[in-house]
């Protein structure tokens, strides 16, 4: 147990509609990363935050958003869903910004 | 594009056997991580390597460091079953995030 949360595990959805996969970090960890990983993409970044900050951004797209709240908590808004945002979305938690990553589990979204 | 990239993209070895993964990145690093998935699930960490440090252990692993070439290489000796899982690399530029490769697929083969 890497101590990171995700919910929810699994998650079905049509085209059009808008989910919100939500993830907890490690106690203490600051820093909170979003992952999007597909059969054909590979593991892609999406969004990194610290502290309540975002600090950058990767291959996000502009229907993705996402914060991190005061008590560290992340939220990853996924919009106008299409059949190809069908993927695990990670979301991963450390100390420091150069640190060591703890993964949770996955959020695994099918857009149908 | 990719900040690293693991080669080979495939391994098939048998129960007993060494195998080896390598990466390759392009800009300037921080460290140097490796993470394996097995299928479906988290990554988990396995090393960090600084980009002063050249060589590293950890149980069965073996990873070393060539800043000069941009490359890296993971050593798993003596492989067992419960080996099988992906392999990824993940690079960490100064201050910056980490980019993970396309990774690489072990299979143990008992």
């Amino acid at each position: 147990d890497s101590g990171v949360t995700q919910t929810p595990k699994h998650l079905i959805t049509a085209t059009g509609q808008r989910v919100t996969l939500r993830c907890s970090p490690r106690s203490g960890d600051l820093s909170v990363y979003w992952y999007q990983q597909s059969l054909d993409q590979g593991l892609q970044f999406l969004i990194h935050y610290y502290n309540g900050e975002e600090r950058a951004k990767g291959n996000i797209l502009e229907r993705f958003s996402a914060q991190q709240f005061p008590d560290l908590h992340s939220e990853l808004n996924l919009s106008s869903l299409e059949l190809g945002d069908s993927a695990l979305y990670f979301c991963a938690s450390s100390v420091v910004v150069t640190g060591e990553l703890f993964f949770g589990e996955g959020s695994r979204l099918t857009v149908l | 594009s990719q900040q690293g990239e693991e080669d080979p993209q495939a391994l098939s070895i048998q129960e007993g056997e060494n195998a080896t993964m390598n990466c390759s990145y392009k800009t300037s690093i921080n460290n140097l991580q490796w993470y394996r998935q097995n299928s479906g699930r988290g990554l988990v960490h396995l090393i960090l390597i600084r980009s002063n440090e050249r060589e590293k252990h950890s149980g069965r692993l073996r990873v070393t460091l060539d800043t000069s070439k941009k490359s890296s290489s993971l050593l798993i000796t003596a492989s067992r079953a419960a080996d099988t899982a992906s392999y990824f690399c993940a690079t960490g530029p100064y201050g910056q995030n980490f980019v993970f490769g396309p990774g690489t697929r072990l299979s143990v083969l008992p």
